[in-house]
This record gives structure tokens, sequence and C-alpha cells, in this order.
């Protein structure tokens, strides 16, 4: 089993619809969540981190379940310049004690008018 | 302005070749990494290194290999061992885990192709 896994998709959504992503890890110790955003032949950039307590972004908002291992991304009013890949990346304990994040395969969105 | 910088941003090699891609910050992170993205996949984890002088192997080390000489600099070198190379390769680098803020930055990426 994968140690973080997501849904590849494609998700395709009119603009205005709200869409939301899961990701799974296997990890019960795992760290720190983050949702990168990946545009298309373009480097990741972080589009937000996810708190235990949940926490919002304008349109966007992130979800920790711990219990369930999973973290979610909510984005409402969709935009055409949404459309990209979202990854979740999760940080893990590596051995020798150092902690790297680890990359989901990303979840592709396609935003139509 | 801070930054991570790779290059080149493309890259043609022939068979046989050792090409070695170059990833430099000027973030003071300690930490930096390279990741291979192929078409429709994730980002795979070649090596990382957490300090100056120490790399360790990520998943998919063979027929590749590094050197942490400076901090700023963590230059990876795609050898001939290396059976199917074309691919999208990301370098990043980081602060440390747990130290307060913690930033993750990649660079733009270099599109290496096997002619």
């Amino acid at each position: 089993r994968k140690e973080v896994e997501q849904d590849p998709g494609p998700f395709n959504v009119p603009e205005g619809a709200t869409v939301a992503f899961n990701c799974t890890y296997s990890n019960s110790a795992s760290q720190s969540f983050f949702w990168y955003r990946q545009d298309c032949r373009k480097e990741p950039k972080l589009l937000m981190s996810v708190y235990s307590s949940g926490n919002e972004d304008g349109r966007f908002t992130a979800q920790l379940n711990r219990a369930s291992q999973y973290i979610s991304l909510l984005i409402r009013d969709s935009k055409l310049s949404d459309s990209a890949t979202y990854l979740c990346v999760v940080i893990l304990a590596a051995p020798g004690g150092s902690y790297i994040p680890t990359f989901g395969r990303g979840t592709s969105l396609i935003v139509h008018p | 302005d801070g930054g991570i910088t790779q290059s080149p941003k493309y890259l043609f090699r022939k068979e046989g070749q050792n090409v070695t891609l170059s990833c430099e910050q000027n973030l003071n992170h300690d930490a930096m990494y390279w990741y291979r993205q192929d078409p429709g996949q994730g980002l795979r984890l070649i090596y990382y290194s957490q300090i100056v002088n120490d790399f360790q192997k990520g998943d998919i080390a063979e027929g590749y290999s590094v050197s942490r000489e400076k901090k700023e600099s963590f230059p990876l070198t795609v050898t001939s061992a290396q059976k199917n190379p074309t691919a999208f390769y990301l370098c990043a680098s980081s602060t440390p885990w747990g130290e307060g803020n913690y930033g993750y930055t990649f660079g733009s990426g270099t599109r290496l192709t096997v002619v």
C-alpha cells in the first residue's frame, strides 16, 4: 500500500462548482500535512498547510482527520484558473531521525466554462 | 530575492552519457532533495541531504549520484546506468521540519530527454 494515496481524477467541474479532494496516508505517525498545486509542466507550489483544527484561505478549506488518516481540500466557487493538479504532502519520519516530505500522485482538476 | 535555481531548463542526453543537473539555493536551507516526475505520475524521491557532506538514498536512487559539498549546492548526476532517464527532475530545499516555520520550496525543474 502506498504511503500517500490520492484519487488521480480528473475531476471535471463547471465554473462556480464546489469540489473536494481526499488524500489518505498509511503512517499514523505522520507529522504534518500540506496541499501543493502543480500547473502543467511547472514545479509544485505550496497552496496551504493543513492544521488539526482545519483551516481556510479564501475559497480553499483544508481539513485533517487523524482518526481516519486522511486530509481533504475543498474548493468553493471554482475558477478556470483553479485547473491544475493538487498534490497531497505528508511529512514522515525517515531513518536516522530526519523527516522528509512524501507526495501523493496528485489529483487533476479541470474547471470548464 | 532568495530562491532555488535549477539549470539547465532543458537537457538532451545521448544514450550512454552521464549528465549533471545543477541545483543552487540561497535560502540558507539545510535540507535539499531531488525528485523525478514522469508524465501523469507523482514525485518520486531520488536522493536527499539533511546537512552538508551527508546524503541518503530515496526510493529510486539506482543510476543516480549526488554530492553535497556546499550548503547551497546539491548537483544530481544521471549516469549511463539509469535505464530510463527521460523525465522532469525537480530539486527542492527546506528548513528542518520541527524548527518553527517549515518552508519547502521547489526549483523550476529540468526536463531531461534521452536522444
